[in-house]
């Protein structure tokens, strides 16, 4: 069962925020929060991760609550280009668990 | 995707034939994987590499075989394909075990079709 619950779908406006919700009530004290992208038939394409602290890359930020139980994914300024399917996934730094578990995601759409 | 490619990107074949997919980087990374990918599943991971020669399986490891003999090829081998093996396969990189600290990087993947 996926550690991680998100949205099935989303609409965005292009050039607004996209706002990327993601839930891991069940997220213990040593597991980061990754998220990828993966566009229609392409390999999935990391984006950012993060443990307590929010982080910002050039492409993304990541905000995670106090609690770490829930975190979003923003990207400030969305284009076209950004429609995908966006994946919120928890592992441990040193969890040598291959068993990565990759839900179904979020599809976000951009709009003109 | 840059550093990493996959070949073939798509081919058919016939059931009960031995089939080999290749994943060639030049990251010259420790790790790497093979996933597959179909609907309803997300990404599973297949087998995976941390050095020459050194591999282990994944969860969904039945039917299938690999090889590592430099750092920078990974082979994947469908000993005698079989139609519940047509899907989606990427192979993916990462310097550090299972994506830590830097995530994975994914190949472009190639859409294998058994009939």
């Amino acid at each position: 069962d996926a550690k991680t619950t998100q949205p099935p779908s989303m609409d965005c406006a292009e050039g607004r925020a996209a706002n990327l919700p993601c839930n891991h009530s069940t997220i213990s004290g040593n597991e980061y929060v990754y998220w990828y992208r993966q566009i229609h038939s392409q390999g999935p394409q990391y984006i950012i991760h993060g443990l307590k602290n929010n982080e910002t890359n050039e492409m993304a930020s990541l905000i995670i609550t106090e609690d770490r139980k829930s975190s979003t994914l923003i990207l400030p300024h969305a284009t076209l280009r950004d429609t995908s399917v966006y994946y919120c996934i928890v592992r441990g730094v040193m969890d040598s668990n291959y068993q990565l578990i990759w839900g179904a995601g979020t599809k976000l759409i951009i709009k003109p | 995707d840059a550093g990493i490619t996959q070949s073939p990107r798509h081919k058919v074949t016939e059931t009960g034939t031995p089939v080999t997919l290749r994943c060639h980087q030049t990251e010259n990374h420790r790790y790497m994987y093979w996933y597959r990918q179909d609907p309803g599943h997300g990404l599973r991971l297949i087998h995976y590499s941390y050095g020459v020669k050194d591999t282990d399986k994944g969860e969904v490891s039945d039917g299938y075989s690999v090889s590592r003999s430099k750092t920078e090829d990974f082979l994947l081998t469908l000993e005698s394909a079989t139609s519940s093996q047509t899907s989606v396969y990427f192979c993916a990189i990462s310097p550090t075990g299972f994506g830590a600290n830097y995530g994975y990087t994914f190949g472009s993947g190639t859409r294998l079709t058994v009939v």
